[in-house]
């Protein structure tokens, strides 16, 4: 598609449930970047993918964090025992590899209940 | 109209001045910094990036500087108009081969006055 984008745009869960948050870059671009945005705050770094690898997931806060980019495109956010802490905007971002000029997708509001 | 970073979080214009918006950054390792802009509901929008090699650097009615002795960008908008109005991000990123993660700034609200 023309830009990156991110399904679903909202996200209302139960504390302690599962839930997937759905990116599709850019086609042809290797570079795929989870970033976590609250409130008033800039975006904090999650994980990194070149290709199909987590190539940095030094952002994701604890083990109930995972990320998947199977076929080196889409690419699924999970998170598991969901926390209230855990609201927020998840913002996808795609780029050509070394870039820093990325697109992002227009995020998923997670709000847990 | 100037901001002077994180302790100015909002700035004001009228429609058709200059605006500038500046940030402190914190790693001296960072080998590109950027500005994106982000306006609600959205995503951050990249608007233009420096190198750590250079001190100035221009687009389209925007011009970024960078001072690395104090370690502070800023990012100059030309006639400042209505559709500027958002906020916006300096980023910066650590030089670290293809993984270009982003350490971002807390942000500076641009609202334009018509």
């Amino acid at each position: 598609g023309a830009g990156v984008s991110q399904t679903p745009s909202n996200k209302v869960t139960e504390k302690g449930k599962y839930v997937e948050l759905r990116c599709d870059p850019i086609s042809g671009h290797t570079a795929l970047y989870w970033y976590r945005q609250s409130l008033g705050q800039g975006p904090e770094f999650l994980i990194y993918f070149q290709g199909t690898g987590a190539a940095d997931d030094s952002g994701l806060p604890n083990d109930r964090f995972f990320a998947v980019r199977p076929e080196g495109s889409v690419s699924t956010l999970k998170i598991q025992r969901t926390e209230r802490g855990d609201s927020a905007v998840y913002l996808c971002a795609s780029s050509l590899t070394g870039g820093v000029g990325y697109t992002f997708g227009s995020g998923t509001r997670l709000t847990v209940v | 109209g100037e901001n002077v970073g994180l302790h100015l979080p909002t700035l004001s214009v009228q429609e058709g001045d200059n605006s500038i918006i500046n940030c402190a950054y914190s790693n001296s390792a960072s080998d590109y910094f950027i500005w994106y802009k982000q306006e609600s509901g959205k995503g951050p929008q990249f608007i233009i990036d420096i190198r750590s090699n250079m001190d100035k650097r221009q687009g389209q009615r925007v011009t970024v500087l960078l001072n690395k002795t104090v370690k502070h960008l800023s990012l100059q908008i030309a006639a400042t108009q209505p559709g500027d109005s958002a906020v916006y991000f300096c980023a910066e990123s650590p030089n670290a081969g293809n993984n270009r993660k982003l350490i971002w700034g807390l942000g500076t609200s641009l609202a334009v006055n018509p």
